[in-house]
C-alpha cells in the first residue's frame, strides 16, 4: 500500500530556532499533500494544502511567513516551522493524496514537537 | 459553516459491539470517511462510504445516508486494543476534507 515517510517522529527545539519536518511518499506520486497540526485531546486542524510545483494554500489563521511549505516535487513536502515559540507545540502531520484515485488519503507518522 | 458532529466519548465492554454516531452539514458531498487514531499516533484509514448503504470490512462496517447527512461506524467482538479515537471525515464540493473532532472510545473488560 501507499507510504508517506515522515521525519522526523519528535523534535525539542530551543524558542526562536527553526524546525523542518519532511513528508516523503515512498511508492507513488504525490500531487497534493495536506499539514495537519492537532493538539491534545483536539481533532486535525489543517494548516495548508500544498501541489507539486506551486505555492501552497494556507488556512485562515495559519502564517504563511511562519509556517513555510515546499512541494518542489512529487514524493517530496517540508514543512519549516521559523522561530518556533512554545505555543507552536504540537503534533504536525502530513497527508498525500493520490493521484488518480478518488479517496487515496495517506498519513505520514506525524512529528511531535516541543519548543522549550 | 461546514459542521460535523460525533459524541466526545464512548465506552464499551469487550466482546460487544458498539455503534459511534457522526452527523454533517457541509458543502457538497464527495465521500466520508472513518479513521482511527490511537494517541500519540497519526490516523489510520478504516473506511470509505460515498453512497448510501452499509459497507462492510471485517469486524467494521460503516453505513452512509446522505440524504439525512447522517453516518455511523459499527464495531463489532470489541477488543482492547480497539481503543482509539475515532475520527469521521467528509469530502466538500473543493475535495477538501472537513473532519469531526473524534470520539474517544475506552474498552473495558
Amino acid at each position: 500500500g501507499a507510504v508517506v515517510s515522515q521525519h522526523p517522529s519528535w523534535v525539542i527545539c530551543k524558542s526562536g530556532t527553526s524546525v523542518k519536518i519532511e513528508c516523503r511518499s515512498l511508492d507513488f506520486q504525490a500531487t497534493t499533500m495536506f499539514w495537519y497540526r492537532q493538539f491534545p485531546k483536539q481533532s486535525l486542524m489543517l494548516m495548508a494544502t500544498s501541489n507539486e510545483g506551486s505555492k501552497a494554500t494556507y488556512e485562515q489563521g495559519v502564517e504563511k511567513d511562519k509556517f513555510l511549505i515546499n512541494h518542489a516535487s512529487l514524493t517530496l513536502s517540508t514543512l519549516t516551522v521559523t522561530s518556533a515559540h512554545p505555543e507552536d507545540s504540537s503534533f504536525y502531520i502530513c497527508s498525500a493524496a493520490m493521484t488518480g484515485e478518488d479517496y487515496g488519503y495517506t498519513f505520514g507518522s506525524g512529528t511531535r514537537l516541543t519548543v522549550v | 459553516g461546514q459542521n460535523i458532529d460525533q459524541p466526545t466519548e464512548m465506552t464499551a465492554t469487550e466482546g460487544a459491539i458498539v455503534q459511534i454516531n457522526c452527523t454533517y452539514q457541509t458543502s457538497g458531498f464527495n465521500g466520508l470517511f472513518w479513521y482511527q487514531q490511537h494517541a500519540g499516533e497519526a490516523p489510520t484509514f478504516l473506511s470509505y462510504n460515498v453512497l448510501d448503504g452499509l459497507e462492510e470490512k471485517g469486524r467494521f462496517s460503516s453505513f452512509l445516508s446522505r440524504s439525512k447527512g447522517y453516518s455511523y461506524l459499527l464495531l463489532k467482538e470489541l477488543q482492547m486494543k480497539d481503543s482509539a479515537s475515532y475520527l469521521c471525515a467528509v469530502k466538500d464540493s473543493n475535495y477538501q476534507l472537513i473532519w469531526g473532532a473524534g470520539t474517544k472510545l475506552i474498552i473495558k473488560p
